[in-house]
């Protein structure tokens, strides 16, 4: 069964740095890799995906994301770090042969942007 | 405007009651998902219709029933069996595109008091 894993519940980092949050999957066959972003008490936002096509995927709020085969990784990054990007963070993976099957997730990484 | 309306925000049960989560949606999606949140477990799928008449279990349907009687709702029912309830449930919706993002509703506090 495919699956998602984000190895890191808390990341910190200071305002005006880079930032990475990572993430790893597992499936047979081409995933399809998505990352979406969580603020307090709302519904999850969507930021990018990855279907096919370039490894370096850019998406909403300056974000992009990395996809590795060979690692089988969709780490998401940011060249500069604000305070207002401090959230939730899932990445999630979707496998199949229907755009209706669901989306898998994984436990989600805590972002905390210091000023 | 589209999107995915979730009520309501908030939602207090008593213990032993049954209650119901509603979730609408204006975006002609043919599939509909619910979702289970408690912190540090990410989400987990509840139950999903890809289709009018039709769903399916996820992961922890126990003590959760759907219906879909129509293309833009998706009721979630939690019954008296369910446990421990107490969670925020979010609601989603994909067109039916392989490469298409799922769209998600605000969700709803659950608390049991």
């Amino acid at each position: 069964a495919q699956s998602v894993a984000q190895p890191e519940d808390q990341v910190n980092v200071a305002e005006g740095n880079p930032l990475t949050v990572k993430c790893t999957y597992s499936v047979s066959g081409n995933p399809y890799l998505f990352w979406y972003v969580q603020y307090p008490n709302r519904g999850l936002q969507f930021l990018l995906k990855y279907i096919t096509g370039d490894n370096l995927v850019k998406g909403s709020y300056g974000f992009e994301a990395e996809f590795n085969k060979s690692q089988t990784s969709f780490h998401l990054k940011k060249p500069s770090a604000l305070v207002s990007d401090s959230a939730l963070y899932f990445c999630a993976v979707r496998h199949g042969s229907s755009g209706n099957t669901p989306l898998v997730f994984g436990k989600g990484t805590r972002l905390s942007v210091i000023a | 405007d589209g999107g995915i309306t979730q009520s309501p925000k908030y939602l207090f049960r008593k213990e032993g009651q049954n209650v119901t989560l509603s979730c609408e949606q204006n975006l002609n999606h043919d599939a509909m998902y619910w979702y289970r949140q408690d912190p540090g477990q990410g989400l987990r799928l509840i139950y999903y219709s890809q289709i009018v008449n039709d769903f399916q279990k996820g992961d922890i349907a126990e003590g959760y029933s759907v219906s879909r009687e129509k293309k833009e709702s998706f009721p979630l029912t939690v019954t008296s069996a369910q446990k421990n309830p107490t969670a925020f449930y979010l609601c989603a919706s994909t067109p039916g595109s392989l490469n298409t993002e799922a769209f998600f509703g605000q969700g709803t506090r659950l608390t049991v008091v």
